[in-house]
């Protein structure tokens, strides 16, 4: 069975900083989907950035990037540049093939200070 | 991106009644619908995931006589929690889902409180 460890419950960031949240999981599929989600206070779910299993080349966007070590199967986030607004909960998840159902890590909380 | 409607945001409800929820995909047509529950300071917790048309399927652990979904049409779904107690006390979102895309949107949630 699919599995997702985000193994750091909480982590803090000075603002303008750069913070890495770290994720891994567990499958013996080839090809799959992985994603971070932001749950800020509203508890809105946003998708922060996704990545391709097939693609060896890591997901950017603006400031959000991914490392994604397939063979190691750890598909961490960094934050550049932490601004207050990236306070939210984030959570990891992996798309499992054929079931279109989404595995979610415990998630970790993330607090920007100025 | 998807625009996904909840309603209502909030409800209290007293134990033993039901509660409806509403989901709707507001600009795009979701052929399968997936219902969370989240709980304070925890992951989504997949509940259910509905076809369009179809009887839902639920996950292990969830009992289907007390979370009612309904997938009539590909912008509505609804859940209705049936005689609700205070441990159904949640956070549940929706989550629509359109064939051949892979990626998820999530309702803004529907915060449960039963007295």
């Amino acid at each position: 069975a699919q599995t997702v460890t985000q193994s750091q419950p909480e982590m803090s960031v000075q603002e303008a900083e750069t913070v890495t949240l770290s994720c891994t999981y567990d499958t013996s599929e080839n090809n799959y989907y992985l994603f971070w989600y932001k749950q800020p206070p509203s508890r809105q779910m946003i998708l922060v950035i996704r990545q391709e299993a097939y693609k060896q080349q890591n997901a950017t966007e603006n400031r959000f990037s991914v490392n994604f070590q397939k063979a190691a199967k750890s598909f961490s986030l960094k934050i550049s540049d932490s601004q207050l607004g990236d306070t939210a909960m984030y959570f990891c998840a992996f798309l499992r093939p054929n079931t279109d159902k989404l595995i979610f890590g415990t998630g970790t909380r993330l607090q920007v200070f100025p | 991106g998807a625009v996904v409607s909840q309603h209502p945001s909030w409800v209290i409800c007293k134990s033993g009644t039901s509660v409806k929820i509403e989901c709707r995909s507001l600009d795009f047509q979701a052929t399968t619908m997936f219902w969370y529950r989240q709980f304070p300071k925890q992951s989504l917790m997949l509940m259910a995931t509905s076809n369009e048309g179809s009887k839902a399927t639920y996950e292990q652990g969830v009992e289907k006589d007390k979370f009612l979904i309904n997938h009539a049409s590909l912008t509505l779904s609804t859940l209705t929690v049936t005689s609700a107690h205070p441990e159904d006390s949640s956070f549940y979102i929706c989550s629509p889902f359109q064939a051949g895309d892979y990626e998820q949107y999530f309702g803004p949630g529907t915060r449960l409180t039963v007295t």
